[in-house]
């Protein structure tokens, strides 16, 4: 089954220790992004990927670290969470950038 | 930077009616318009598209017009049911960058 996969789904930390949100995908996809959704504020860019170690900035990459030495995984890597990144975190990949984004299952994220 | 607007924020519509959402966007090169529904506690998934070569486009009961000089594009849903209800998100796919731009989303619900 295509899919794309996130883990953990849920994850309460606390303030500066480091975390990793995996994300991984079947579909031989070059394109992957990664995506916070806050009330309000709609879905916005983290970090994108065109493909294995292509990676650049989307909209809020402050406090976030990608990369992609495979095609099918790309980490969200946070250093030193703090309590603005609790949030809802999407992966997504698509055949391209401007083709259908399949969205993993969300990670809900809590920072205390 | 590149800004996608995104209006109404809420819509609320008897079981029957016709709603319109409608997004404008700043970046004048972008090509790719893709329009995605969030069910409550769901991932988004894609539910049309269209790109700048076309002017509207129809799937069923859902249409999305562009408007390429106004930089306004818009999605139709006709004759809505209780299962259009939903958060709707338009995107605009960065134009000179790669990224992906999302309006901040309109939470539809029809009435019964």
């Amino acid at each position: 089954e295509a899919q794309v996969t996130q883990n953990p789904r849920y994850l309460i930390t606390v303030t500066g220790k480091k975390l990793t949100v995996t994300c991984s995908q079947n579909m031989n996809h070059e394109y992957m992004s990664w995506y916070r959704q806050d009330p309000g504020l709609g879905l916005r860019q983290i970090y994108y990927s065109m493909n294995v170690e292509v990676t650049d900035k989307g909209d809020v990459p402050e406090g976030y670290k990608v990369s992609r030495k495979e095609k099918r995984n790309f980490p969200l890597i946070l250093e030193s969470p703090s309590p603005n990144q609790t949030s809802l975190y999407f992966c997504a990949s698509s055949p391209s950038r401007t083709g259908k984004q399949f969205f993993g299952p969300g990670t809900r994220l809590t920072v205390l | 930077g590149e800004n996608v607007e995104q209006h109404p924020s809420t819509l609320s519509v008897q079981e029957g009616d016709s709603a319109v959402i409608k997004c404008t966007y700043s970046d004048s090169a972008s090509n790719y318009f893709p329009w995605y529904k969030q069910e409550l506690g769901k991932r988004p998934q894609l539910i049309i598209d269209i790109r700048s070569n076309v002017g509207e486009k129809k799937d069923q009961r859902i249409a999305v017009t562009l408007n390429k000089t106004a930089k306004h594009f818009s999605l139709h849903i006709t004759e809505t049911q209780p299962e259009d209800s939903a958060v709707y998100f338009c995107a605009a796919e960065g134009g000179a960058t790669n990224k992906l731009i999302f309006g901040t989303g309109t939470l539809l619900a029809v009435q019964p």
